[in-house]
């Protein structure tokens, strides 16, 4: 079974550039989410979609960072303008989407952004 | 609300030593807890969970206890393997939308 997809693996770009990350998550699954670690951090929820839709979107700044999920199966999450706080590694995981309270979630490798 | 604190790494050890990873949470309601696994070069993964008190989780060797009372869920295992060498993240759900929180992680280093 393929795992969570995500690309591109590394990127650099210079502050106020925009940046672009994609995942395709594990077939089938329901439920997308986002989440952003800082080095020496553990993860941190970003959004969160269940097929297209958001069901939460509390951490996301929304004033530079967007997401979408347009047909129910891979996310694209933009960063538009970066800023230098902005250098993390973002994280992709999907889970069945059946509703059981504590599913597996199953995470890609990550994007590592630096913004210099 | 809810948080995760783990024990600040890195840990190191020698092989066949005796590990523990401490955590302790702030959650409301009763919250199910994991531990997570990212091995160098590779995806969250999970490791164990549980999801009520006094309730154990185990796989690979290791094993945590949901301690209701002293709202803790420590990692542990016997004789660790230099294969071990991860970093360990604990982590609750605590109501819908199956809302992951991490611990900031800990580092463990096995030496031959």
């Amino acid at each position: 079974e393929a795992g969570v997809a995500q690309s591109p693996r590394y990127k650099i770009i210079e502050k106020r550039q925009s940046v672009a990350f994609w995942c395709n998550p594990i077939s089938g699954h329901a439920t997308l989410y986002w989440y952003q670690q800082i080095l020496g951090q553990g993860p941190k929820l970003l959004i969160q979609f269940q097929n297209n839709g958001v069901v939460d979107d509390s951490q996301l700044p929304k004033d530079r960072f967007s997401a979408e999920r347009l047909k129910g199966v891979d996310s694209t999450l933009k960063i538009q303008p970066a800023k230098l706080e902005d250098s993390a590694v973002y994280l992709c995981a999907s889970s069945s989407g059946r509703g059981q309270r504590d599913e597996k979630l199953f995470f890609g490798s990550g994007t590592q952004l630096s913004v210099l | 609300g809810n948080s995760v604190t783990q024990m600040e790494g890195p840990v190191t050890l020698s092989e066949e030593a005796f590990l523990t990873i401490n955590c302790t949470y702030t959650a409301t309601g009763y919250p199910s807890l994991f531990w997570y696994v990212q091995y160098p070069g590779e995806g969250l993964q999970l490791l164990l969970k549980a999801t009520k008190a006094d309730d154990k989780g185990s796989n690979k060797g290791f094993e945590a206890t949901y301690r209701k009372e002293t709202t803790s869920f420590h990692l542990e295992k016997g004789s660790v393997q230099v294969s071990d060498s991860a970093v360990y993240f604990c982590a609750l759900i605590s109501g819908g939308y199956n809302k992951l929180i991490f611990g900031a992680g800990t580092r463990l280093a096995v030496h031959p």
